[in-house]
């Protein structure tokens, strides 16, 4: 079975410039997160998504991210413009969907702004 | 609000010994909760979890964690450490009541195991 594939990987911006991150999920999974993690601390959530519905956005800084699922499946999140304070690993999951399944991780896209 | 508390950011311990990485949490009602763990420059794989019934659950790789809901800890723990269990640790809860179905995770628990 396919894991969450990320991409890019690495990517380098300088402030004011905009980025974009995509996910693919595991192949019927129809709950994607997208969470931020900063070094030395656990991953935060941004947006969760039931299908193409975003049910939790609330930690999303909608002044500069925003995200889309459209056909319930893969997702993007964009940073525009993006801030120093945005150098972080953008983390995507996907599970199944009942609260009581663990997520599949992808491996990141680590951010650096310049 | 729910919340994870991993109290110890760095754990030692030799080859062969056991190992205990520890974690409480505090929800309003009854909790999901989950181990994972994450190896440099690679997402958080899981590792193990408790949802309902018996207090201790077996995961992957020979760990395992006990449910204390008096003490609302979820201790991950391994009866005999390998070198190449030595990544970073996270402990999530999920509140199983709501339909938020929002996890929160600890910051993390650095193992190192030396041979």
């Amino acid at each position: 079975e396919a894991g969450v594939v990320q991409s890019p990987r690495y990517k380098i911006i300088e402030k004011k410039q905009p980025v974009a991150f995509w996910c693919n999920p595991i192949s019927g999974h129809n709950t994607l997160y997208w969470y931020l993690q900063n070094l030395g601390q656990g991953p935060e959530l941004l947006i969760r998504y039931e299908n193409e519905e975003a049910v939790d956005d609330s930690q999303l800084p909608k002044d500069r991210f925003s995200a889309e699922r459209l056909k319930g499946v893969d997702s993007t999140l964009k940073i525009q413009p993006a801030e120093l304070g945005d150098s972080a690993v953008y983390l995507c999951a996907s599970s199944p969907g009942d609260r009581g399944n663990e997520q599949y991780f992808g491996p990141g896209t680590r951010l650096t702004v310049t | 609000a729910q919340s994870v508390a991993q109290p110890e950011d760095q754990v030692n311990v030799a080859e062969g010994n056991p190992l205990t990485v520890k974690c409480t949490y505090s929800v309003s009602g009854n909790p999901y909760l989950f181990w994972y763990v994450q190896y440099p420059n690679r997402g958080l794989q899981f590792l193990l979890k408790y949802i309902t019934g018996d207090n201790l659950v077996k995961g992957s790789y020979g760990f395992e964690a006990e449910f204390n809901k008096s003490q609302t800890s979820f201790h991950l723990k391994k009866p005999s450490a390998l070198v190449s269990d030595s990544a970073l640790y996270f402990c999530a809860v999920r509140e199983s009541h709501t339909n938020a179905g929002k996890s929160t995770f600890g910051d993390g628990t650095t193992l190192t195991v030396k041979p």
